[in-house]
């Protein structure tokens, strides 16, 4: 099975500053056309979780354009630009490549 | 609108069946490949099932054998039975639809429905 390792597990930033989490996954996960097949998902508290990032760099739909993912082979990372209260919660990464699928343990994201 | 609305869930002892249920709007679930991802208390996300299209269906080693996935086209309902349940798969079952056209972008999903297995 693919291995998804995320980090850091936690991060607490200010409201408005810059945020960055990193995801590597034991093998690499690009596919056709270069895209990588890794997704990112965040779980706000109490909630299912939600669709941010697929196919590596791909905004989902609604999704504001302070995040944004990136990286490809191994290595792959989210940042937020400016965060926000409601960015709170749990940031996974998935590898979508081969079944099983898997995720990452999660970054978990406060607000100082 | 798209919706899922998972059901089912309760508590049942060691050994039992428990049948889930994932009722869909807003989309055809024929059409779009279908998972169930589950998360133990406290814990991360585990896929542990996927329902192609064309009906082929793939499994997680924790659940293979035990779990199976299925779909009702007259009523647009995905199903897990589950049987032989163990105490690791207590977790809340969310039923996901993946963004059609791919097998696990994963862009609907339901609030999920509490499976505890206790005796």
């Amino acid at each position: 099975d693919i291995v998804m390792t995320q980090s850091p597990l936690s991060l607490s930033v200010a409201p408005g500053e810059p945020a960055s989490m990193s995801c590597r996954s034991s093998q690499s996960l690009v596919y056709t056309h270069g895209n990588s097949y890794v997704d990112w998902y965040l779980q706000k508290p109490g909630q299912s979780p939600q669709l941010l990032i697929y196919l590596g760099s791909y905004r989902a739909s609604g999704v504001p354009d302070r995040f944004s993912g990136s990286g490809s082979g191994t290595d792959f990372t989210l940042k937020i630009s400016r965060v926000e209260a409601e960015d709170v919660g749990i940031y996974y990464c998935m590898q979508a490549l081969q079944t099983p699928v898997t995720f990452g343990r999660g970054t978990k994201v406060e607000i100082k | 609108e798209v919706q899922l609305v998972e059901s089912g869930g309760g508590l049942i002892q060691p050994g039992g069946s428990l049948r889930l249920s994932c009722a869909v709007s807003g989309f055809t679930i024929s059409r779009n490949y279908m998972s169930w991802v589950r998360q133990a208390p406290g814990k991360g996300l585990e896929w542990i099932s996927i329902l192609h299209s064309d009906g082929e269906t793939h499994y997680a080693e924790s659940v293979e054998g035990r779990f199976t996935i299925s779909r009702d086209e007259s009523t647009d309902t995905l199903s897990l039975q589950m049987n032989d349940l163990r105490a690791e798969d207590t977790a809340v079952y969310y039923c996901a639809r993946a963004l059609r056209g791919y097998s696990f972008i994963l862009d609907y999903w339901g609030q999920g429905t509490l499976v505890t297995v206790s005796s």
